[in-house]
């Protein structure tokens, strides 16, 4: 089955530590996304990445730091830098960059910091 | 800038009810438009989108949403809901003029649906 798996599913940091979040697609897609979101705020954009070696900042990139050496790969660093990082964590694919393809989601990683 | 407006954070139902979740979008440039379903600490599922074409669209599970362009609504519909059909429901809005890959999500609206 083609899909996105994010891990780990759940995930506790102390302050202070960097911890990152894995997101793997096998869906052939070009364009991955990440996404925080919180309880009320919708869906925020961290970053994006439209092909290997590349990625732009979204909205809230502050303290959050990405790679992408791999197509299907674009893991998430949150960093000690990140003030508020307990969030829902989402990772999205889809075919190209450009609109109107609809993005696929994996299930999610919830980071909570102690 | 485009903008979504989701009108209502919460919609409580009984089963067998229908249901309407309002969206609204504001954009300077033609838009398509997405309606996602989230199901607890789950991701985003697809429910309908529109691209062109007919305003009135049919998804999955039943779900229809209808686009008018003059009020700038995509409204989402279903005429008799089930207890599964409780989640949070979420209006995205991405412009087509500029190629513009960015798409921007609703506050989210959470449907309850009750026995």
């Amino acid at each position: 089955d083609g899909g996105i798996t994010q891990s780990p599913k759940y995930l506790f940091r102390k302050e202070g530590q960097n911890v990152t979040l894995s997101c793997e697609q096998n869906l052939n897609h070009d364009a991955m996304y990440w996404y925080r979101q919180d309880p009320g705020q919708g869906l925020r954009l961290i970053y994006y990445s439209q092909i290997v070696n590349d990625f732009q900042k979204g909205d809230i990139a502050e303290g959050y730091s990405v790679s992408r050496e791999k197509k299907e790969s674009f893991p998430l660093t949150v960093t000690s830098a990140q003030k508020n990082p307990t969030a829902f964590y989402l990772c999205a694919s889809s075919i190209a960059l450009v609109s109107p393809y609809e993005q696929f989601f994996g299930p999610g990683t919830r980071l909570t910091v102690l | 800038a485009q903008s979504v407006t989701q009108l209502d954070s919460q919609v409580p139902v009984f089963e067998e009810a229908p249901v309407e979740l309002r969206c609204n979008y504001s954009s300077s440039v033609s838009v398509y438009l997405f309606w996602y379903v989230q199901y607890p600490n789950q991701g985003l599922q697809l429910l309908l989108k529109y691209l062109s074409g007919s305003t009135l669209v049919k998804g999955i599970n039943g779900f229809e949403a209808e686009f008018n362009k003059s009020q700038t609504s995509f409204h989402l519909r279903k005429p008799s809901v089930h207890i599964s059909d409780t989640a949070e429901y979420f209006c995205a809005v991405s412009d087509q003029n500029t190629g513009g890959f960015k798409t921007i999500f609703g506050a989210g609206t959470r449907l309850f649906v009750k026995a």
